[in-house]
């Protein structure tokens, strides 16, 4: 049973839009949402992340939106580059907020259109 | 994090160890897999040295943490339903620091 649902499974954007990520978990108990970002060839790199006692978290471009009641979290990208283009996954840690229990997303390949 | 090698073929029961090493000085360290349209599962972790763990999906891996540096996946019958993109990773401890990947290796069992 998957914990983490992610969607879309793809996205195409163009440049200067709004790239919107979604993701949903089942486990109240998770209690650490990152989101990790991978190039191709390349190993997935941590790019924000949110605790769920804040409902908003913004790096840059990059905003994750939290939504405690609804068990549902979203990557936002502002202004897409062509450089944005990687996969995405969301994840959830379960009880005890450690990184070595995260279970990720299915991903999310984003292409930015120049 | 170092992973070698970036690709391997394998011949079914044809025992591999995929190697893995971090300079980081990290405590924690771990294994997963990344299948087309199943995202990353996770195979063992290890917290410390000598300590290891089963993560999601186990079977038909083993590893050992006899050192902090190195965290080794041993396969030691593969079969083609191993075959995938492995990916290490480590972190300092398992409180949600984060995860430091290597670039992957790149494995079929045909």
């Amino acid at each position: 049973q998957q914990q983490v649902k992610q969607s879309p499974q793809s996205l195409i954007v163009q440049k200067g839009g709004i790239s919107i990520i979604n993701c949903a978990y089942e486990n109240t108990a998770f209690d650490y949402f990152p989101w990790y970002q991978q190039f191709p060839g390349k190993g997935p790199a941590l790019l924000i992340a949110i605790r769920p006692d804040v409902s908003e978290k913004k790096e840059g471009r990059f905003t994750i939106s939290f939504n405690k009641s609804a068990k549902q979290f979203s990557l936002h990208i502002m202004d897409s580059q062509p450089g944005d283009s990687a996969t995405y996954f969301c994840a959830a840690s379960r009880a005890g907020g450690s990184q070595g229990n995260l279970i990720f997303g299915k991903g999310t390949k984003l292409s930015v259109k120049p | 994090v170092t992973q070698t090698p970036k690709f391997q073929v394998l011949k079914t029961g044809q025992s591999m160890t995929l190697q893995c090493a971090q300079d980081m000085n990290h405590n924690s360290m771990y294994w997963y897999r990344q299948d087309p349209g199943l995202g990353l599962r996770q195979i063992y972790y290890s917290m410390n040295v000598e300590v290891t763990d089963k993560g999601d999906v186990p079977e038909g891996y083993k590893v050992s943490r006899k050192e902090k540096r190195n965290f080794p996946l041993i396969l030691e019958s593969p079969s083609p339903n191993q075959t995938s993109l492995y990916f290490c990773a480590s972190s300092w401890t398992a409180d949600n620091s984060p995860l430091h990947f290597g670039n992957g290796t790149r494995l079929t069992v045909t």
